[in-house]
C-alpha cells in the first residue's frame, strides 16, 4: 500500500538554522508529493510541491526535490525563522497529477524556531 | 487561494451523545470533499470521500454508521459522529478544492468526548 514516514519531531533549532526535516515514501506507479504546513490555530496549507522526478518544489525560502531513486522528498530551508514555527506534513496523491485527489500523510513534524 | 471553512474548532460532548461537523466552501463549489482523522502523533488518515448528491465512499475498517456524512449541497459537507464514545476523541479535519488545483484544509475540529 501507499505510506509515508516523516522525520519525528519535535524539531527545535536557533533562528537562522538549517532545517532539513526527512520525507520517504512508498507508492505504486508515479505519485504526486506535497508539503503542507499548519501554523497554529489554523488549517493545512500547501507549501510546495513535486509531480515528477527531480522536479524542485519551492516556497517561502523552503526547498524539497522529487528524489524517485530513493523515494525520498526531504524539506530544506537554509535559515528559519521564528515565524516558521508550525507543524509540516509531507503528503503524496498516489495517482499522481496536481488534482487534490486522496492524500496520504506522514504523521507531522513540529517545529519550533526560538530567537 | 480557496476557502475552506470548519465548524466547530473544538467541542466536548458527553459518551453516547452525537456530534456533527461542518465543512464548508466560501468561495467555491465543491462536488468531492475530503474527511481525515488524526490521533495523536499519527498521520492524518483518509475516513471518507463525500460526494455531492450521493453516497460516501468510506475507507477500509471505517464504520459508516459511526461517521455519517451528509453533502447535501455544492458548499456543505456534515461529519455526525453518532453515539460518540472516547475512542471517538480525535482531530477530524475536511479538504476541497476546485477540480484540478490543489487541496484546500479546513481548520479542523478537536473532539472531546468524556
Amino acid at each position: 500500500g501507499n505510506s509515508v514516514t516523516q522525520m519525528e519531531g519535535p524539531v527545535t533549532l536557533s533562528e537562522e538554522a538549517f532545517l532539513t526535516i526527512n520525507c520517504t515514501y512508498t507508492a505504486t506507479g508515479y505519485p504526486s508529493l506535497f508539503w503542507y504546513v499548519q501554523y497554529p490555530g489554523e488549517g493545512l496549507q500547501l507549501l510546495l510541491k513535486a509531480t515528477k522526478a527531480d522536479d524542485k518544489g519551492s516556497n517561502k525560502g523552503f526547498e524539497a526535490t522529487y528524489r524517485k531513486e530513493t523515494t525520498s522528498f526531504h524539506l530544506e530551508k537554509g535559515s528559519v525563522q521564528v515565524s516558521d514555527s508550525a507543524v509540516y506534513f509531507c503528503a503524496i496523491n498516489p495517482t499522481g497529477g496536481t488534482s487534490y485527489g486522496k492524500l496520504t500523510f506522514g504523521q507531522g513534524t513540529i517545529l519550533t524556531v526560538h530567537p | 487561494g480557496a476557502v475552506v471553512s470548519q465548524h466547530p474548532s473544538r467541542v466536548i460532548c458527553k459518551s453516547g451523545t452525537s456530534v456533527k461537523i461542518e465543512c464548508r466552501s466560501l468561495d467555491f463549489q465543491a462536488t468531492t470533499m475530503f474527511w481525515y482523522r488524526q490521533f495523536p502523533k499519527q498521520s492524518l488518515m483518509l475516513m471518507a470521500t463525500s460526494n455531492e448528491g450521493s453516497k460516501a465512499t468510506y475507507e477500509q475498517g471505517v464504520e459508516k454508521d459511526k461517521f455519517l456524512i451528509n453533502h447535501a449541497s455544492l458548499t456543505l459537507s456534515t461529519l455526525t459522529v453518532t453515539s460518540a464514545h472516547p475512542e471517538d476523541s480525535s482531530f477530524y479535519i475536511c479538504s476541497a478544492g476546485p477540480q484540478g488545483t490543489e487541496a484546500f484544509f479546513g481548520q479542523g475540529t478537536r473532539l472531546t468526548v468524556v
